[in-house]
């Protein structure tokens, strides 16, 4: 089966500019997270989906960066306006169950941010 | 709150050798415990996963993890590495009824010639 698609791969841009993230999950897989990893660190969860609901955006900083899954499939995930330390790796993975099912998370191959 | 702790930034070993990366957690209840393992522009790859039963985990790759419950510890295990194994591994936790999985900072393995 096909992986998970991001695109784009890389994005440059100035500080205040925005950009956005696109997402394709794996086909039938209802739950889809959104990760930022910055360099030298481990991904960061910023936001789950089940299906098109928002199961957590608590690490989400709202006043800038937005996310959505229409439809339950693609999501986007945006960032306005842009500041230098959101430079990082952005994540998209997806997994076949709901919430609390034992099943394994499946990545992208993320989108590498970089803010001038 | 749940927790991963990778205690080396770095492992360095020679090929044909033995290669074990750490991971120690925290976490309520039983934990579900994941490797993944991420090459330089990639995104991360899974390896394998402990959820209950024996207590060795056998995932790909020839790699495998033993979890000990009263250490509290997931070590990642290859018998014989090999150069191609050279990437940076994270360690990732989930309790029984979370779904968020934290991950470790990552352990970065190169396997010399």
């Amino acid at each position: 089966e096909a992986g998970v698609a991001q695109s784009p791969r890389y994005k440059i841009i100035e500080k205040r500019q925005s950009v956005a993230f696109w997402c394709n999950p794996i086909s039938g897989h209802a739950t889809l997270y959104w990760y930022q990893q910055i360099l030298g660190q481990g991904p960061k969860l910023l936001i789950q989906f089940q299906n098109n609901g928002v199961v957590d955006d608590s690490q989400l900083p709202k006043d800038r960066f937005s996310a959505e899954r229409l439809k339950g499939v693609d999501s986007t995930l945006k960032i306005q306006p842009a500041k230098l330390e959101d430079s990082a790796v952005y994540l998209c993975a997806t997994r076949r169950e709901g919430a609390v099912s034992t099943d394994t998370q499946y990545f992208g191959p993320g989108t590498r941010l970089t803010v001038l | 709150a749940q927790s991963v702790a990778q205690p080396e930034d770095q492992v360095n070993v020679a090929e044909g050798n033995p290669l074990t990366v750490k991971c120690t957690y925290s976490v309520s209840g039983n934990p579900y415990l994941f490797w993944y393992v991420q090459y330089p522009n990639r995104g991360l790859q899974f390896l394998l996963k402990y959820i209950t039963g024996d207590n060795l985990v056998k995932g790909s790759y020839g790699f495998e993890a033993e979890f000990n419950k009263s250490q509290t510890s997931f070590h990642l295990k290859k018998p014989s590495a090999l150069v191609s194994d050279s990437a940076l591994y994270f360690c990732a936790v989930r309790g029984f009824n979370d779904y968020k999985l934290s991950f470790g900072a990552g352990t970065t393995v190169t396997v010399r010639a």
